[in-house]
């Protein structure tokens, strides 16, 4: 039973639009989430968070948008830039706990 | 501040053989979690250790161990290589609940 999924294996932007990269997660009992972004040959680095206690949480350009009821979340990018080309991760975790739960990945690809 | 280091970076194995890795966290972070990633499977936790006592476990078999020390280091091991084994295997450590994992640039071990 997959309890983080991101359905779209990859997505393509052109520069300077907005990137949306989704996820649905499935244990309501998950308090924290988090993205990910993974270069080739590079582990995983921390992008944005959120608490299940907010909805909304921006840093910079990267704003991250949390459905409790529907179990979503996304990551917005705005504006895409083409070094913004990477694997996204979305994972969550429940305290207390560093055990996270990860997606499978979303390939964003963005296009001069 | 030096990032979480792993070692080593590469690693070639027989089927049979066991293998050691060696995980040293961000200093001051005293969580350290162990992930392993395939093309298949994404990012499956594997186990995390908090204060050198092992506070998560994921499902993989018991040939999967590790360990931490009283500086945080931490080590895993992997006993009978099987060639399902040969994946890369990341080290993610975290100063607490609540925090975000940093994670290392991840060890590529290859059973032949």
């Amino acid at each position: 039973d997959q309890q983080v999924k991101q359905n779209s294996p990859s997505l393509s932007v052109q520069e300077g639009r907005i990137s949306i990269l989704n996820c649905d997660y499935t244990n309501s009992m998950f308090d924290y989430f988090l993205w990910y972004k993974k270069y080739p040959a590079e582990g995983p680095t921390f992008l944005i968070s959120i608490s299940s206690i907010k909805d909304k949480n921006e840093d910079g350009r990267f704003t991250v948008f949390l459905n409790k009821s529907a179990k979503h979340l996304s990551l917005h990018i705005v504006p895409s830039q083409p070094g913004d080309s990477a694997v996204y991760f979305c994972a969550a975790s429940k305290a207390p706990t560093g055990k996270s739960t990860f997606g499978d990945g979303t390939t964003l690809t963005v296009k001069p | 501040k030096a990032g979480v280091t792993q070692t080593p970076r590469y690693l070639i194995k027989t089927r049979g053989q066991q293998v050691t890795l060696s995980c040293s966290p961000i200093s001051g972070h005293r969580s350290v979690s162990w992930y392993q990633q395939t093309p298949g499977q994404g990012l499956q936790f594997l186990f995390e250790y908090f204060s050198e006592t092992q506070r998560n476990k994921g499902n993989f078999p018991g040939r999967f161990s590790g360990r931490q020390f009283s500086n945080s280091r931490s080590e895993m091991n992997v006993s009978t290589l099987e060639l399902g084994d040969s994946a890369l295997y990341l080290c993610a450590s975290s100063y607490g609940d609540g925090y975000e994992q940093y994670f290392g640039p991840g060890t590529r071990l290859t059973v032949t």
